[in-house]
């Protein structure tokens, strides 16, 4: 089936420091990408939504220019934390749209970004 | 109020017992739905997609009802491996997935 490879699984970093996540479609073409944070105990919020080759459109309360999405090719999508604070550390993850699911929708494994 | 509501839980069940999740949407036009499973630190993975008629697999049964904007899990012959949260989701405007808060089962020898 649709694979979706998400890197790094975790990573500790300090204050004030960025971290690229990786988000590969393997496979397929990933049209779209949708980038989720989960803090503990909530649900997946969505953050942003990407397009190759286009803008990423972010949600209400998502700040742009910390959380910077690069989307330059149909498999690859990156996730920049930009001058990380303790209250980024979260679960990121991301979901491709495409694939051979029925609902077209594979997760990466996750992220677990800690800041310290 | 939150577009897609669940119970959080915990719901702490014996093996073999049959558990019901429930979860209620408010936006309409929400094309579909789905339930997915969400064990700890790892990502969401697809159960079953919901439909207005109802449809099973093996243990698992989810109903959509439309009118009541209401939908439903029905887990039998509850095994540990089922001990998971339990995400409800909606598929609505530009094919973003909504997802409720989770509801946490634990099923105990």
């Amino acid at each position: 089936g649709a694979v979706v490879s998400q890197h790094p699984s975790w990573v500790i970093c300090k204050s004030g420091t960025s971290v690229k996540i990786e988000c590969r479609s393997l496979d397929f073409q990933a049209t779209t990408m949708f980038w989720y944070r989960q803090f503990p105990k909530q649900s997946l919020m969505l953050m942003a939504t990407s397009n190759e080759g286009s803008k990423a459109t972010y949600e209400q309360g998502v700040e742009k220019d910390k959380f910077l999405i690069n989307h330059a090719s149909l498999t690859l999508s990156t996730l920049t934390v930009t001058s990380a604070h303790p209250e980024d550390s979260s679960f990121y993850i991301c979901s491709a749209r495409g694939g051979g699911a029925e609902y077209g929708y594979t997760f990466g494994s996750g992220t677990r970004l800690t800041v310290v | 109020r939150k577009e897609v509501e669940q119970d959080p839980g915990p719901f702490n069940v014996p093996e073999g017992a049959t558990v019901a999740f429930n979860c209620t949407y408010s936006n309409s036009a929400s094309q579909s739905f789905f339930w997915y499973r969400q064990d700890c630190r790892k990502e969401p993975k697809l159960l079953m997609s919901v439909y207005s008629s109802g449809n099973e697999d093996g243990r698992f049964t989810a109903q959509l009802n439309r009118a009541s904007q209401y939908i439903s899990l029905l887990i039998r012959d509850s095994k540990l491996s089922d001990s998971a949260t339990y995400l409800c989701v909606g598929r609505g405007a530009g094919n973003m997935l909504t997802f409720g808060g989770g509801t946490r089962l634990m099923v105990k020898p």
